[in-house]
């Protein structure tokens, strides 16, 4: 199956701080790759949907100028947090598709931490 | 708006024991529906998925579902579970007729959590 990396695998940062996620497709080019959050003992949410070369698509609720996603190349898609604070402190997964593919491969997340 | 429900958010089961994790989704058209499985400090992995055609699907590791379009529902299986099974079981749910089953964000279901005992 196709892999998708995720670095860093944890990250502890002080309040007002931004940080940024890194996705990666190591084996495959990734059209389309998506952003998710996931609470402790909850399901994942949906975020934002990005293409490559194209502007990220957010789900409502989602605030764009606070998770910043840029998506330049076919295998790097980037989630940036700006100005985080505690409640932005999250399990941040990625996964990557591309077109015909029937489903998504997920990456093994990122654990923010703000303090 | 999609929504994704599974009934048991904890089950515990001995081994050799049979198992029906329970889904169901609301969604006004054509939907393409998943199983995934995290096992502990792992991504999450497919386990099966169901697009169209025959309702009852047949994954990996022994794992089957059936699709109910009556009752909105696809309902995870398996015989007999071993050991190996315990994990985070979400169903997932995307719009269907999209150019493949993975252009389109998924929407989860909370999850359940399977723990087999020895």
């Amino acid at each position: 199956g196709a892999v998708v990396s995720q670095h860093p695998s944890r990250v502890i940062c002080k309040s007002g701080t931004s940080v940024k996620i890194e996705c990666r497709s190591l084996d495959f080019q990734a059209t389309t790759m998506f952003w998710y959050r996931q609470f402790p003992k909850q399901s994942l949410m949906l975020m934002a949907t990005s293409n490559e070369g194209s502007k990220a698509t957010y789900e409502q609720g989602v605030e764009k100028d606070k998770f910043l996603i840029n998506h330049a190349s076919l295998t790097l898609s980037t989630l940036t947090v700006t100005s985080a604070h505690p409640e932005d402190s999250s399990f941040y997964i990625c996964s990557a598709s591309s077109p015909g593919r029937d489903e998504q491969f997920f990456g093994p997340g990122t654990r923010l931490t703000v303090l | 708006a999609q929504s994704v429900s599974q009934h048991n958010h904890h089950v515990i089961l001995s081994e050799a024991a049979s198992l029906e994790l329970g889904c169901n989704y609301s969604y006004g058209g054509t939907v393409n529906l998943f199983w995934y499985v995290q096992y502990p400090g792992q991504h999450l992995q497919l386990l099966l998925k169901y697009f169209s055609g025959d309702p009852l699907v047949k994954g990996i590791k022994g794992f089957e579902a059936e699709f109910i379009k009556s009752k909105f529902s696809f309902n995870l299986r398996k015989p007999s579970v071993q050991w190996s099974d315990t994990a985070e079981y979400f169903c997932a749910v995307n719009a269907g007729g999209s150019p493949g089953g993975g252009a389109d964000g998924l929407t989860f279901g909370k999850g359940t959590h399977l723990i087999i005992q020895p």
